[in-house]
């Protein structure tokens, strides 16, 4: 299947400062590409949708200023924290759908576990 | 709103036997329907998927079954083994390039 790739798989980061992920579609174009929160024992939450070429989408109750998210080429999104406070701390997911095939699978990448000390 | 509703939150199974996972859904515009593996500290991994013009659909020991009318749809897992030890999340999205919507996950334990 199709891979999408990220990038840290980890990261510990002081209060204050910004972090920035990595999401690669690795054997496909993504114009679309989504943005996932996971808490400890939780499911999946949608926080934002990242278009290539132009503004991203967030849900309701996501700050666009804290996560900036940026599309500029049909492989790469990156979610950039900024400001990181400890509440931040949670496992990020990107995903991003293989339009090519029948059906439009959706695959995800490794995650990245966030800590904010 | 809570789109998908997946059940139970937890299962424990004998090795061998086979475990089911339901997931039920409110959306009828929803077309596409995956399942996800996800162990911890890992991405979730795409089982299966299947569309609505399909009731069923097989890969290996993995099964979806799908109830157009009932707005249901479950995952067998036969011959389960320890290794398949995870948490297990059903999805649904919108036709195009749409996000997914999860349900809450099934944490599975095969025990020997």
């Amino acid at each position: 299947g199709a891979v999408v790739s990220q990038h840290p798989s980890w990261v510990i980061c002081k209060s204050g400062t910004s972090v920035k992920i990595e999401c690669r579609s690795l054997d496909f174009q993504a114009t679309t590409m989504f943005w996932y929160r996971q808490f400890p024992k939780q499911s999946l939450m949608l926080m934002a949708t990242s278009n290539e070429g132009s503004k991203a989408t967030y849900e309701q109750g996501v700050e666009k200023d804290k996560f900036l998210i940026n599309h500029a080429s049909l492989t790469l999104s990156t979610l950039t924290v900024t400001s990181a406070h400890p509440e931040d701390s949670s496992f990020y997911i990107c995903s991003a759908r293989d339009q090519g095939g029948a059906i439009p699978e959706a695959f995800f990448g490794q995650g990245t576990r966030l800590t904010v000390v | 709103q809570q789109q998908v509703k997946q059940s139970p939150q937890s299962l424990i199974v004998q090795k061998g036997g086979i475990s089911i996972i339901n997931c039920a859904y409110e959306n009828t515009a929803f077309d596409y329907f995956p399942w996800y593996q996800q162990f911890p500290g890992k991405g979730p991994a795409l089982l299966i998927a299947i569309r609505p013009d399909v009731s069923e659909k097989k890969e290996g020991r993995f099964t979806i079954s799908f109830n157009k009318s009932a707005k249901q749809f479950s995952l067998h897992i036969m011959d389960s083994q320890p290794g398949d030890s995870a948490t297990y999340f059903c999805a649904a999205s919108n036709p195009g390039n749409t996000p997914l919507v999860f349900g809450k996950g099934t944490r599975l334990s095969v025990i020997a």
